[in-house]
């Protein structure tokens, strides 16, 4: 069974500075990583999907890394801003089912 | 409109009573699937489908039933609410492969 892990739980840090969050999962035979982020009361809106054989992906400020063998992925978030504050959620994709991590919640103070 | 949809957004209901949450994707994706998030649990599987007419369980189906009669349509129904339900529950559809995608998600409180 695929376990994902998420860490840290929570982040507070001064508009400005890089967010750096983990991602860890157990069986490396996976068929993508996806990241999320989830606001308060919403649904999950999909930031970036790194496909098994892709080493990282870029979108904007944005910038995911996978580690397959490792089973690690990073998401960097280049000088945070306070629309940033949300929870992000990690899922990585075996055969067809999304496992999730538990997310860290990021506050980002201004 | 394109997309998943979830209805309805918000639900209260008794306990033992039956109820229906709908989900309605217009992408004809293969897979479709069902989610409930918990504090403390994240979103764990309920059940999904891989194509019409075949459903499996997920991590948590118990108490739960799944249909798909139609490939853009996936209702799940909880045959006699209990307390444990109350939850948030989200529907999600991908193809084969690439990003899921989820719906806005559905309340549900069980009193």
């Amino acid at each position: 069974k695929q376990e994902v892990t998420q860490i840290p739980a929570a982040l507070s840090v001064p508009e400005g500075e890089n967010l750096v969050l983990n991602c860890s999962f157990t069986d490396s035979a996976i068929y993508n990583l996806q990241w999320f982020r989830q606001d308060p009361g919403k649904g999950l809106t999909s930031l970036l999907l790194i496909q098994s054989s892709q080493r990282e992906q870029t979108s904007g400020r944005l910038n995911a890394s996978l580690d397959k063998s490792s089973g690690r992925s990073t998401l960097y978030i280049a000088a945070s801003q306070p629309g940033d504050s949300a929870t992000y959620l990690c899922a990585v994709k075996d055969d067809y089912k999304l496992s999730f991590g538990a997310g860290t919640t990021v506050t980002v103070r201004a | 409109d394109a997309g998943i949809t979830q209805s309805p957004r918000y639900k209260i209901t008794e306990t033992g009573r039956q109820v229906t949450l709908m989900c309605h994707q217009t992408w004809s994706h293969s897979y479709m699937f069902w989610y409930r998030q918990d504090l403390g649990h994240g979103l764990r599987l309920i059940y999904y489908s891989a194509a019409a007419d075949i459903t499996d369980k997920g991590e948590v189906p118990d108490g739960y039933v799944v249909s798909r009669s139609k490939t853009e349509n996936f209702p799940l129904t909880l045959e006699s609410a209990t307390r444990s339900q109350t939850s948030v529950y989200f529907c999600a559809s991908s193809a084969t492969g690439p990003a899921a995608f989820f719906g806005q998600g559905t309340r549900l409180t069980v009193v």
